[in-house]
């Protein structure tokens, strides 16, 4: 158990919709980056935060935005899903954020859009 | 600006030893090596910064090649524990704070 939590573990639903996704860090863990994982593409790095504050962008669609909360959770929005978008989506948690930490993951959403 | 990793799948023995290989078309600072067990979520195996070093975690050791701008992964005396993906991660000199994943190797030991 890595420390960090991720809800739901399933979602499933239909194109056109919007789903939420949230990840609760490591306890004094400061940073927090979502990957996107479907079988042909490996981890694709979304975006993370550092304390409430944008720190990098991936790879992240238009139809993604994400946020980190005041009590460092954060949650990844997903909008106008597309059957495209069905992964495993990752969180994860690292101490300062820098590239050189660790980084612990979560055990992911898996998404299903139909 | 994604690493590329080789080979793509590889079945041992156990007890054989495996390398796997991650290179980049960009200068490196850094590279990440993290395994994925079936259904399971990534764990961190080591970081290598700038500098050609090598580190160790039990049985599994891994060198930067910064001039190759690669870095290999050593597995040695495989243990059915070491079956799993792994992923090479990568952040080069811009120091632009994103690690790239590679798409990973599929390492499967046999008993």
């Amino acid at each position: 158990d890595s420390g960090v939590t991720q809800t739901p573990k399933h979602l499933i639903t239909a194109t056109g919709q919007r789903v939420t996704l949230r990840c609760s860090p490591r306890s004094g863990d400061l940073s927090v980056y979502w990957y996107q994982q479907s079988l042909d593409q490996g981890l694709q790095f979304l975006i993370q935060y550092y304390n409430g504050e944008e720190r990098a962008k991936g790879n992240i669609l238009e139809r993604f935005s994400a946020q980190q909360f005041p009590d460092l959770h954060s949650e990844l929005n997903l909008s106008s899903l597309e059957l495209g978008d069905s992964a495993l989506y990752f969180c994860a948690s690292s101490v300062e954020g820098l590239p050189y930490n660790e980084q612990f993951f979560g055990p992911g959403t898996r998404l299903t859009v139909l | 600006q994604q690493p590329v990793q080789s080979p793509q799948a590889v079945i041992l023995r156990e007890g054989e030893d495996a390398v796997i290989n991650c290179s980049s078309s960009k200068a490196l600072y850094s590279v990440h090596w993290y395994r994925q067990k079936h259904g399971e979520a990534p764990v961190f195996l080591m970081i290598l910064l700038k500098g050609g070093e090598q580190k160790g975690h039990e049985k599994i050791s891994a060198s930067f090649n910064e001039k190759k701008q690669q870095s290999s992964l050593y597995l040695t005396a495989s243990q059915l524990s070491y079956s799993g993906t792994y992923f090479c991660g990568t952040e080069t000199v811009d120091r632009d704070d994103k690690i790239i994943f590679g798409k990973g190797t599929r390492l499967h030991i046999l008993p």
